[in-house]
């Protein structure tokens, strides 16, 4: 079965700069990947995500990039805010398939 | 539009307790999950359910039971609760392609 992996599990950066969050799956079938956050005490929110039909999607200061034959995909943030501090989860599964894989998180701290 | 509920908000079980925790979603969408989340370990599927009466096995079964009452409510069920059932239990729903689109509160519960 499918298997995500998620680095790292702590970033730390200063308001303004840029974070990159990196994952890695498994199985090559995968085919759809999605990214949530998750504040304190809330469930997550999916904020982007992509199909194996792109290489890269952005919205606003959000991007996700994909490389299918290294099957690893990442979040960038630019512009960092404190309001970015959260977790964020990648996941992947098969397009249609209902088992999504989610990695074990990325705690982000931006600090003001 | 709520979105996706969630009840009880926080549970406390003793060991061998029952117990159902609700969800209900007003988006009329058709597929709805049980995820929990564990320290360290992300989101692990529990069950899920492609549409009203329709119910699948995901990652985590063992030690629950669900029902899909009808198109908007999925509930979960502990028939006698262990130590190992403690967790923040997450219900989503989604429509299409994309699963786990949306994510409840979650409802965290300690089994002592």
């Amino acid at each position: 079965g499918e298997n995500v992996e998620q680095h790292p599990s702590t970033l730390s950066v200063q308001e303004g700069d840029s974070a990159v969050i990196k994952c890695t799956y498994s199985d090559s079938a995968s085919n759809y990947f999605p990214w949530y956050k998750q504040e304190l005490g809330k469930g997550p929110q999916l904020i982007i995500d992509i199909r194996s039909n792109v290489g890269e999607k952005k919205d606003q200061r959000i991007a996700v990039t994909l490389n299918k034959t290294a099957k690893h995909f990442s979040l960038h943030i630019t512009e960092t805010q404190p309001e970015d501090s959260a977790v964020y989860f990648c996941a992947a599964t098969l397009t249609g398939f209902q088992k999504l894989v989610f990695g074990t998180g990325t705690r982000l701290l931006v600090s003001p | 539009n709520a979105g996706v509920t969630q009840t009880p908000k926080f549970q406390v079980l003793k060991t061998g307790q029952s117990m159902t925790l609700q969800c209900a979603q007003d988006m009329n969408h058709n597929s709805m999950y049980w995820y929990r989340q564990d320290p360290g370990m992300g989101l692990r599927l529990i069950y899920y359910s492609a549409s009203e009466g329709t119910t699948d096995k995901g990652e985590v079964p063992n030690g629950y039971n669900v029902s899909r009452l009808n198109k908007r409510e999925f509930s979960l069920r502990l028939e006698s609760a262990a130590p190992s059932q403690t967790s923040v239990y997450f219900c989503a729903s989604s429509e299409g392609q994309t699963p786990a689109g949306y994510f409840g509160p979650g409802t965290r519960l300690t089994v002592t």
